[in-house]
């Protein structure tokens, strides 16, 4: 079975340094792909960043990086230079590659940006 | 914009009460999906639909149906709604073909109580 595991329920960080949140996943598919998604206070889900299991560089959005390490099935979302409005819950996600696309979701960090 | 929206922010029911929960998307996207969220479980699949009267069960589809009658919409239904049903329900829309099918937009998500 599938599963995404984040340990950390909470993190402070300090405005302007960069955070790493920790995901790992569990599957036996050869092909697979990885999110991140931010919910801030309001509710809305935003997607932040897409690794596919086969892609050979690290994703990189903006401030966000995914730290993807296959062998070790990790991985971890990097936020650079953070800022008061990156504070919210951020969920790890993987999705399976049958027909649905269905999601299956850690149970999530929440990031509280300190000024 | 993708919008995804949902008929409403917050929402008290009592027990064995009938629930209807709304979502509309404006993307004409074939796939769409009902999740649930509680704290320390991240979100969890309840059921996803890839056609118009076409419907699949989730994670945890025990106490909750669907009903997609049109493609732009899709409703979940507690039959008899009881207070272990309380939480925050997002509802997520996203291609099979035509874009990329692994994002999925999601709506504001419907706080619900039962008392």
């Amino acid at each position: 079975a599938q599963k995404i595991t984040q340990t950390q329920p909470g993190m402070f960080v300090q405005e302007k340094e960069a955070v790493t949140l920790d995901c790992t996943y569990d599957t036996s598919d050869q092909s697979y792909g990885l999110f991140w998604y931010k919910q801030p206070s309001s509710g809305e889900m935003i997607f932040l960043i897409y690794q596919g299991s086969y892609d050979e560089q690290n994703a990189t959005e903006g401030r966000y990086s995914l730290n993807f390490q296959k062998a070790r099935k990790s991985a971890n979302l990097v936020i650079s230079a953070s800022q008061l409005g990156d504070s919210a819950m951020y969920f790890c996600a993987m999705v399976r590659w049958d027909s649905s696309y269905k999601l299956i979701f850690g149970s999530g960090t929440r990031l509280l940006v300190r000024p | 914009d993708v919008k995804v929206t949902q008929s409403s922010r917050y929402l008290v029911k009592r027990t064995g009460e009938k629930v209807f929960l709304e979502c509309v998307q404006d993307m004409d996207h074939e796939n769409m999906f009902w999740y649930r969220q509680d704290p320390g479980l991240g979100l969890r699949l309840i059921y996803f639909s890839y056609d118009v009267k076409m419907k699949e069960k989730g994670d945890i589809p025990e106490g909750y149906s669907v009903s997609r009658e049109k493609k732009e919409r899709f409703s979940l239904i507690l039959e008899s709604a009881s207070t272990n049903q309380t939480s925050m329900y997002l509802c997520a829309s996203s291609y099979l073909t035509g874009g990329d099918p692994y994002e999925q937009y999601f709506g504001p998500g419907t706080r619900l109580t039962v008392t």
